[in-house]
């Protein structure tokens, strides 16, 4: 059973451009849900996250939108760089004892010049 | 600080055998989690370890076992191994685990079964 689905498969953006990357989930007892960053032959590096008491995060260039009611989240890139040509994951979790990362299957990215 | 730490970082076996790898966490972090991503399947969560205990698992088969020390580091071994176990196998650590903290990842251990 996919918990988590990510949307679009693939992506390619211009440079300067603002790639989305949706995600949408079925367990209403998730309550964490951070974004991962892969390069190739690397481990996925945390990007940022965020809990459902919020609507909406920033930190750098990256924005996360939280829509709670539609059990939906999406990823924003802003000024999009060929350096940030990489895959990224959506995942979620819930807080408790036994939490444990779910992931979307992954948005390979890729900014063009 | 340094990061997740894994070896070894790739490993060729044949069918039937079996393998341990091995990942330390950041210091201070006391939560290993294993993961398991190959281009089919994504990223699947294996098994978390807090405190020397077993605290979530994964739907994997008993093949796949794990085990963490006092000082947090961790092994996972897999016994009798098949083609389909070829994969690259990822920890993260977390300072507390199970919470929801955030889980860093090592760069995992590269997995060829033939």
């Amino acid at each position: 059973q996919q918990q988590v689905k990510q949307s679009p498969q693939s992506l390619i953006v211009q440079k300067g451009g603002i790639p989305i990357i949706n995600c949408a989930y079925e367990n209403t007892a998730f309550d964490y849900f951070p974004w991962y960053q892969q390069f190739p032959g690397k481990g996925p590096a945390l990007l940022i996250a965020i809990r459902p008491d919020v609507s909406e995060k920033k930190e750098g260039r990256f924005t996360i939108s939280f829509n709670k009611s539609a059990k939906q989240f999406s990823l924003h890139i802003m000024d999009s760089q060929p350096g940030d040509s990489a895959t990224y994951f959506c995942a979620a979790s819930t807080t408790g004892t036994a939490s444990k990362l779910t992931f979307g299957t992954g948005t390979r990215l890729q900014v063009t010049l | 600080k340094a990061g997740v730490t894994q070896t070894p970082r790739y490993l060729i076996k044949t069918r039937g055998q079996q393998v341990t790898l091995s990942c330390s966490p950041i210091s201070g972090h006391r939560s290993v989690s294993w993961y398991q991503q190959t281009p089919g399947q994504g990223l699947q969560f294996l098994f978390e370890y807090f405190s020397e205990t077993q605290r979530n698992k994964g739907n994997f088969p008993g093949r796949f076992s794990g085990r963490q020390f006092s000082n947090s580091r961790s092994e996972m071994n897999v016994s009798t191994l098949e083609l389909g176990d070829s994969a690259l196998y990822l920890c993260a650590s977390s300072l507390v685990g199970g919470t929801g903290i955030e889980q860093y990842f090592g760069p995992g251990t590269r997995l060829t079964v033939t």
